[in-house]
């Protein structure tokens, strides 16, 4: 049973224009819920991340919203550079069967044009 | 500037074929884990550590042994190899406390093809 679901394989943006990544989860014992940027042979590299407490965290072109009620959280790209393109993962945080973890998403191949 | 390495990076091994994958984190964080990479199948744990001598199994443990000797180290043994592990294996750190809940540090991954 998938915990943490990106629905959508791809996405196609033109540069300067905005990316939103969408990413469902399905249990409501997740505190922290992040994002991961990774290119290709690299390995993932923390991008962003919001605590289960707060609806909204920006840091420069890159935000995240959550809305608990609908276990759904964004991540919204603005504007979108041709750098950014690359997979992007979604994961949860939390206290599993007494111990941490961090459970991932399938990911998502972000391409931005040129 | 280190960070977490791993070896190999590229392994190509036969059915029944024993190997270790290595890595190393200079960064003295007590949490380390090895996660594998497939199609469609995004980051899966295998196994974890939050300390030496301390070991626990991820979501997918069977075929893989880890062991953490010291807080750098921590190696993933592949005992018989099966066509089922070939993917990219990828060893995250972070710290357990004073860090972002969930933020790990990747290596660059060890891309395994089993034959």
């Amino acid at each position: 049973d998938q915990q943490v679901k990106q629905n959508s394989p791809s996405l196609s943006v033109q540069e300067g224009r905005i990316s939103i990544l969408n990413c469902d989860y399905t249990n409501s014992m997740f505190d922290y819920f992040l994002w991961y940027k990774k290119y290709p042979a690299e390995g993932p590299t923390f991008l962003i991340s919001i605590s289960s407490i707060k609806d909204k965290n920006e840091d420069g072109r890159f935000t995240v919203f959550l809305n608990k009620s609908a276990k759904h959280l964004s991540l919204h790209i603005v504007p979108s550079q041709p750098g950014d393109s690359a997979v992007y993962f979604c994961a949860a945080h939390g206290d599993q069967g007494g111990s941490e973890k961090l459970v991932f998403g399938k990911g998502m191949k972000l391409t931005v044009n040129p | 500037n280190a960070g977490v390495t791993q070896t190999p990076k590229f392994q190509v091994l036969k059915t029944g074929q024993s190997m270790t994958l290595q890595c190393a984190q200079d960064m003295n964080h007590e949490y380390m884990s090895w996660y594998r990479q497939d199609p469609g199948m995004g980051l899966r744990l295998i196994h974890y550590s939050v300390g030496a001598g301390i070991t626990d199994q991820g979501e997918v443990p069977n075929g893989y042994n880890v062991s953490r000797s010291t807080t750098e180290d921590f190696p993933l043994r592949l005992l018989s190899a099966a066509p089922s592990q070939t993917s990219v294996y990828f060893c995250a750190s972070s710290p357990l406390a004073g860090g972002t809940a969930g933020e790990l540090f990747f290596g660059e991954g060890s891309r395994l093809t089993v034959l």
